[in-house]
């Protein structure tokens, strides 16, 4: 398994600003993810993030409203910028299991984001 | 495109009690389906995954889960509920994509245990 960290665990932000969300893992990975889950709902994959290459964003979201960066194996960052209400969310990091290659992941323990 | 349904936003049963949670999914090709748990306020933890062989998969914590291909199904059981499995839970299909997996999450059953 991979232990991954993120950071921060929560924040409350004013609405227009930016958050950069950190996310590093233990160990080396090709592949890793980042989920938002709104208030009482489930996950919705974001975008998907390979080290060396741009992000591939899912239908709905956008590079300008969420930049990633992936700049090496360990890490990677997500900004939710131009923040509004319906930002505040839960987003999770997360990474393919290395031995898998059937999708099992792993999950970090997310950022609780509340906008204002 | 792969799709999950969990039947039930919420469950409720008494400590002791067994636990079954619904879950059907679509796919066109043979699945890999997950079960995942969330506690207040943290991340996601897997429970169980099947992938092929044995369709009767188990997992930690005593939960268990059934493939049913014919009934495109994966409901997760556990015989005698505790405080401690009040929780979120997810199931989860994976589906391919230019070489790799990304996985599609059903809406989630919360499970309350009453005393």
């Amino acid at each position: 398994s991979a232990v991954i960290s993120q950071k921060p665990s929560r924040d409350i932000c004013q609405r227009g600003t930016s958050l950069t969300i950190q996310c590093q893992v233990d160990s080396q990975v090709t592949m890793m993810f980042w989920y938002r889950q709104q208030p009482g709902q489930s996950l919705t994959l974001i975008a998907t993030a390979n080290q060396g290459s741009e992000a591939t964003y899912e239908s709905g979201f956008v590079i300008d409203k969420f930049p990633i960066s992936r700049p090496n194996l360990t890490f990677s960052t997500l900004t939710v910028s131009n923040m509004s209400p319906e930002d505040s969310s839960i987003y999770l990091c997360s990474v393919e299991a290395r031995t898998s290659g059937m999708g099992e992941q792993f999950f970090g323990p997310g950022t609780r984001l509340t906008v204002l | 495109a792969q799709s999950v349904t969990q039947l039930g936003s919420h469950v409720s049963v008494s400590e002791g009690a067994l636990v079954l949670l619904r879950c059907n999914y679509s796919s066109s090709v043979p699945p890999y389906l997950f079960w995942y748990v969330q506690y207040p306020n943290q991340g996601l933890q897997l429970l169980l995954k099947y992938t092929t062989g044995a369709t009767l998969v188990k997992g930690i914590n005593g939960f268990e889960a059934e493939f049913k291909k014919s009934e495109t199904s994966f409901h997760l059981t556990k015989p005698s509920a505790h405080m401690s499995d009040a929780a979120e839970y997810f199931c989860a299909v994976s589906d391919m994509n230019s070489g790799y997996s990304t996985l599609t999450f059903g809406k989630g059953t919360m499970l309350l245990v009453s005393p």
